[in-house]
């Protein structure tokens, strides 16, 4: 079965831009969850997405949202892009919303 | 607030011997508890899990002890192998009101060497 994956893998923006950064979950899973990796965070939950429908918010700013379709791929949109938003962004599907999440390879993205 | 706390950051071991490593948790709503390994630039790989009716997982060379009344979670690596050099994160889940999210530690950079 194949794993988790996200694109783009690396992305450099400026200040003030926006990003979407696209996540397929395994086939067959229906939780998405998306995670921010920083150095000096650690690994933060952004928010978690259920049959089309977001149940879970981590503590972000409102410039970050995202979605999930039908097919379950999700989307994470970041809007106006400040410096510190630079991180390794995670995605991570579980078969259903309890239980062990399998996570993608991450986008890094670079704000500059 | 971290309600999940890995307070070694680092941990060297020789090939062959044990490795151990801890974490800690606050919220005694958590339910389910998982191990990942990291390696740069890749996500984290979900290594094994426990919830909290039992004290003690196995898998292979991995095991995971619970103790709930202290709050704390180990991770057994025996016998431990170059190949185990990664971070570990220890993570865990409230099934009950925030399903979906995890809770991490910091992590710990195992160093198993020859």
């Amino acid at each position: 079965k194949a794993g988790v994956t996200q694109t783009p893998r690396y992305l450099i923006k400026t200040r003030g831009q926006q990003v979407t950064l696209s996540c397929s979950p395994i086939s067959g899973h229906r939780s998405v969850s998306w995670y921010q990796q920083t150095p000096g965070q650690g690994l933060q939950f952004l928010f978690e997405y259920f049959s089309e429908t977001q149940r879970n918010k981590g503590n972000f700013p409102g410039r970050f949202s995202g979605r999930q379709f039908s097919n379950s791929r999700s989307e994470m949109n970041v809007s106006t892009l400040e410096l510190g938003d630079s991180a390794l962004y995670l995605c991570a599907s579980s078969l259903e919303r309890a239980g062990e999440q399998y996570f993608g390879p991450g986008t890094r993205l670079t704000v500059t | 607030d971290q309600q999940v706390k890995q307070n070694s950051p680092s941990l060297s071991v020789q090939e062959g011997r044990i490795s151990i490593l801890n974490c800690d948790y606050t919220n005694s709503m958590f339910d389910y508890f998982l191990w990942y390994k990291k390696y740069p630039a890749e996500g984290p790989t979900f290594l094994i899990s426990i919830s909290s009716i039992k004290d003690k997982n196995e898998d292979g060379r991995f095991t995971v002890f619970l103790n709930k009344s202290a709050k704390h979670l180990s991770l057994h690596i025996v016998p431990s192998q170059p190949g185990d050099s990664a971070v570990y994160f220890c993570a865990a889940q409230d099934r009950g009101s925030t399903l979906g999210r995890l809770y991490f530690g910091r992590g710990t950079q195992l160093t198993v060497w020859p």
